[in-house]
C-alpha cells in the first residue's frame, strides 16, 4: 500500500494527558499537511511542512499543539494537556513537489477521544 | 467566518438520476477548487478539480462547474450509483495560501437509492 498512513487509528485518553500521532506520507511527496475534523464539519487546516521545514503553523489551535517532521519523511503531531474539546479526527495529507496545482492525498485519520 | 459553504447537509437521489451538489465561497482570492469524497472510517479521497480560469471540467460521470461571478461551484454526477453514497466536500485554495492550504466546506451527505 503506497498511500498515506496514520498511526494510531484511534486514541482514547484522559483529560490532561499528552498524545502523539504519526503520519507517513506517500514516499515521493515532500509536502505534508495536518488537518482537524470535528463532527459535521469539513477538515480544518492546522499546519504544513515542505520537506523538514514547517512553513505554516499559525493555524495550530493553541500552544498545546506542535508538529515535527525531523527528516522530511514522517511527521508527528503532539497535543499536550489534552482537553475534551480536542476530541476530533486528525487527518494527515501529502502532495508531491510541483510548481502547479495538485490535489492532496489524505490518510485515514486518527480519531482522538478525550475523556 | 466560513469562506466555503455547502448549504445542503444532505441529498437523496434515485439511482440513475443526476446528483447536483453545490458549494459557495466568499474569498475572491481562491484560484483552485477541488471536490473530495469521504466514506466512513476513511480519509477524504480526491475526486475532481477545476482552476479558476475554467468554467467546466469533466471526468467520466463527474463534472464540476464554476461560476466565478456568483462565487459558486457545483458537482454533477450522472448517472448516480449506489456506490456514490458518501459525504462530499468542496475545498478551495487561495493565491496567498501557504503551500496549497485548503479551505473546506462542511460537506454534503449524498444518498443514492437503488
Amino acid at each position: 500500500d503506497t498511500g498515506v498512513s496514520q498511526d494510531p487509528r484511534h486514541k482514547i485518553t484522559k483529560r490532561g494527558q499528552n498524545v502523539t500521532f504519526r503520519c507517513d506520507p506517500i514516499s515521493e511527496h515532500n509536502r505534508l499537511y495536518w488537518y482537524r475534523q470535528t463532527l459535521g464539519q469539513g477538515p480544518e487546516f492546522l499546519t504544513y511542512f515542505q520537506n523538514e521545514a514547517q512553513l505554516e503553523k499559525s493555524r495550530l489551535l493553541s500552544d498545546r499543539f506542535s508538529a515535527e517532521r525531523p527528516k522530511g519523511s514522517f511527521s508527528t503531531l503532539e497535543i499536550q494537556r489534552t482537553e475534551q474539546g480536542d476530541s476530533a479526527m486528525y487527518l494527515c495529507a501529502s502532495s508531491p513537489p510541483t510548481g502547479g496545482y495538485n490535489e492532496q492525498f489524505f490518510g485515514p485519520g486518527t480519531r482522538l477521544t478525550v475523556l | 467566518d466560513q469562506q466555503v459553504k455547502q448549504n445542503s447537509p444532505s441529498l437523496s437521489v434515485q439511482e440513475g438520476r443526476i446528483s447536483i451538489l453545490n458549494c459557495d465561497y466568499t474569498n475572491s482570492m481562491f484560484d483552485y477548487f477541488l471536490w473530495y469524497k469521504k466514506y466512513p472510517a476513511e480519509g477524504p479521497t480526491f475526486l475532481i478539480s477545476i482552476s479558476s480560469i475554467k468554467d467546466k471540467n469533466e471526468d467520466g460521470r463527474f463534472t464540476v462547474f464554476l461560476n466565478k461571478s456568483a462565487k459558486h461551484l457545483s458537482l454533477h454526477i450522472v448517472p448516480s450509483q449506489p456506490g456514490d453514497s458518501a459525504v462530499y466536500f468542496c475545498a478551495a485554495r487561495g493565491l496567498n495560501n501557504a503551500g496549497n492550504m485548503l479551505t473546506f466546506g462542511g460537506g454534503t451527505r449524498l444518498m443514492v437509492k437503488p
